[in-house]
């Protein structure tokens, strides 16, 4: 069965303190990978896709690298404005309909 | 511009009232979605529309009612609501249906409280 799981659930940090969130998928014949950010009674704001194993991407702090069994997402010296939830989806073979894990509520303090 | 706008922001609603959410893109994306989101959980698919034809219902219940009228346009229409419908319902969208590439983009989303 695919899924999609997410560790850990919540991430609290200090301002500066970098570290990794995890997303592990099983899902047959990878078609991509992607990170959101949600802010509170928002949509998620897409981040980044993925597509084979090795591939990285970067935006500002983060960076996401992708393995064959699983994604992460790297905040470098984070500051308070990256407190947000990171969601990780994958599509499922069938209709491009996405698979989300239950996401990563990372809360960075000053 | 990767924007998605849904309108409206928040919606209070009565159990027998009828009402509509709307959804506008302008990135010439051919596939559009309707998801519901619970507090503290990921977005649940409830319907895709693809080349302005419905293409996936997740088994929702027919109190909801998608419409695609357009390319640019999404709408759900809502009638005799359950207040465990109450929910952010978010609107996405993305280049091709069949093509996950550069993913699905998100709306902000609409709050919906069912009394």
């Amino acid at each position: 069965e695919d899924q999609v799981t997410q560790s850990p659930e919540a991430l609290r940090l200090q301002e500066g303190e970098s570290s990794s969130l995890n997303c592990s998928y099983t899902v047959s014949g990878l078609r991509g990978l992607f990170w959101y950010r949600q802010d509170p009674g928002k949509g998620p704001e897409f981040l980044f896709t993925l597509y084979s194993a090795g591939e990285e991407k970067e935006k500002e702090r983060l960076k996401a690298t992708l393995t064959k069994k699983e994604s992460f997402l790297h905040i470098t010296a984070p500051k308070p404005e990256d407190s947000a939830t990171y969601l990780c989806a994958v599509p499922l073979a069938a209709g491009n309909k996405l698979t989300f894990g239950g996401g990563t509520r990372v809360l960075v303090k000053p | 511009d990767t924007e998605v706008t849904q309108t409206p922001k928040h919606l209070v609603m009565g159990m027998t009232n009828k009402k509509s959410l709307k959804c506008e893109q302008h990135m010439g994306h051919r596939a559009m979605y309707w998801y519901k989101q619970k507090a503290k959980k990921p977005p649940e698919l409830m319907f895709v529309y693809s080349y302005e034809k419905l293409s996936i219902n997740e088994s929702v219940p027919s109190r909801f009612s998608p419409e695609c009228p357009n390319s640019s346009l999404l709408n759900l229409h809502l009638h005799a609501l359950q207040p465990e419908d109450s929910a952010l319902y978010l609107c996405a969208s993305s280049q091709d249906q069949r093509i996950p590439t550069g993913g699905q983009y998100f709306g902000p989303g609409t709050r919906l409280t069912v009394t």
